[in-house]
């Protein structure tokens, strides 16, 4: 069966850097693009970019250009989320999701929490 | 505006339909698809295309698709049902993920 696990809990200072891992098993790896998504607390999903897992491009939203990188380990089936320069307001829990044929994200981690504090 | 815009909250008593809506431009040239979110968990695919559903979703969730409208409609709510839905669509590119601010539901 498909799944996408997620790496655990982060609890980083403010200018520290942080990566969350994202790997997939029960599918082909580099068949579907893996999406992130962030919750901040008490509020809405909001999508960071994506990554096409058979070139390794990324592709991310507006908000989330700088400090934010995506990346692969096909040998291990594994995406990457680093955050560098976090701050306070980084503080939420970050998702890797898998994007199907027609859009949709039919797969998703259980998230990862990612909190910024001093 | 790739916007999408969803009512805050819905409210439905036990056994009731509900239908959600979610509005934006982009619509029109985009499927939407939408998630259901229980409180400390991961969303969850429940409606896609113009009305699929994933396998293990039950079939009181149904969707369509007009114009700049989709709705996602829960026939005979449940009280698992109790949830936050969220849609989503691209922007007008086609390159980016959008997601509506979502709904939260209430099983009275």
């Amino acid at each position: 069966q498909v799944q996408l696990v997620q790496s655990g809990s982060e609890l980083k200072k403010p200018g520290a850097s942080v990566t969350v891992s994202c790997k997939a098993s029960g599918y082909t790896f580099t068949t579907y693009y893996l999406t992130w998504v962030r919750q901040a607390p008490g509020q809405g999903l909001e999508s960071m970019g994506w990554i096409n897992t058979n070139t390794g491009n990324p592709t991310y939203d507006q908000d989330f250009t700088g400090r934010f990188v995506f990346s692969l380990d096909t040998s291990v089936r594994t995406a990457y989320l680093q955050i560098t320069g976090l701050t306070p307001g980084d503080t939420a829990v970050y998702y890797c999701a898998r994007e199907g044929v027609l859009g949709q994200l039919d797969y998703w981690g259980q998230g990862t929490q990612v909190t910024v504090s001093s | 505006s790739s916007d999408l815009t969803q009512d805050p909250v819905e409210s439905v008593a036990l056994g009731q339909t509900v239908r959600l809506t979610c509005l934006g431009d982009s619509l029109r040239k985009y499927a939407a698809s939408w998630y259901q979110q229980r409180p400390g968990q991961a969303p969850v695919l429940v409606l896609y295309g113009q009305n699929r559903r994933p396998s293990g979703i039950p079939d009181r969730f149904s969707g369509s698709t007009s114009g700049n409208t989709a709705s996602l409609t829960i026939t005979g709510a449940q009280a698992e049902d109790e949830a936050d839905y969220y849609c989503k669509s691209r922007d007008f590119s086609g390159h980016h993920h959008v997601f509506g601010p979502g709904t939260k539901v209430s099983v009275l």
